[in-house]
């Protein structure tokens, strides 16, 4: 079946560690997203990647990192410089650039906690 | 910039009850896309329906509906005869209807079903 696999599903931190989330699609898509969700925020943007080899920086950006070295899959890195890591993250994936957006399909999270 | 609003933060409805669920949108581009998404307590979020902006038609689907009014920038989500298991958040999102601006959440909207 195609879909989105993100791993692990709960992540513990301790205080300034890196930690790297995983994300991957076998659907194909050309671009892939992350979403940072905490209680009444709704979703946030943190990086996206169109095409491969390239990324762009969301909205909440700072403390995190990415790599995109394959059109499957999009790691986020949670570094020791995010000071308030804990929260719900999502990982989608959608059509690239030049495509009509229809939309994205999502993983279904990480729930990451600072111990 | 493009925003999206869902001022309902938190609503709970007996059980058969109707709702709706409202959303209220800004954007400067001429043509985008509008969707719904559900969050059940297992995280994923769940594709609920895709509108462009040439369609104002509402769509019903089961006990779902949807009306887009383009005057008033509204894309309100009716849930007709509510059940336990539409206990869920519900997020409206916006983009333009080329892929290459990630979709814009509001901050979602919770709602809870008692039987």
């Amino acid at each position: 079946d195609g879909g989105i696999t993100q791993s692990p599903k709960y992540l513990f931190r301790k205080e300034g560690q890196n930690v790297t989330l995983s994300c991957e699609q076998n659907l194909n898509h050309d671009a892939m997203y992350w979403y940072r969700q905490d209680p009444g925020q709704g979703l946030r943007l943190i990086y996206y990647s169109q095409i491969v080899n390239d990324f762009q920086k969301g909205d909440i950006a700072e403390g995190y990192s990415v790599s995109r070295e394959k059109k499957e899959s999009f790691p986020l890195t949670v570094t020791s410089a995010q000071k308030n890591p804990t929260a719900f993250y999502l990982c989608a994936s959608g059509p690239g650039q030049g495509e009509l957006n229809y939309g994205y399909t999502f993983g279904s999270g990480t729930r990451l906690t600072v111990v | 910039a493009q925003k999206v609003t869902q001022a309902q933060t938190e609503i709970s409805v007996v059980e058969k009850e109707d709702v709706t669920l409202d959303c209220v949108y800004e954007t400067r581009d001429t043509t985008y896309y509008l969707f719904w998404y559900k969050q059940p307590p297992s995280g994923e979020l769940v594709f609920l329906i895709r509108r462009n902006s040439f369609d104002e038609q509402n769509e019903i689907s089961g006990r779902y509906s949807w009306n887009f009014q383009k005057s008033t920038s509204s894309f309100n989500f009716t849930i007709t005869a509510s059940q336990v298991v539409d206990s869920a958040v519900y997020f409206c999102a916006l983009t333009p209807l080329s892929g290459n601006t990630p979709l814009v959440f509001g901050k979602g909207t919770r709602l809870s079903v008692i039987a």
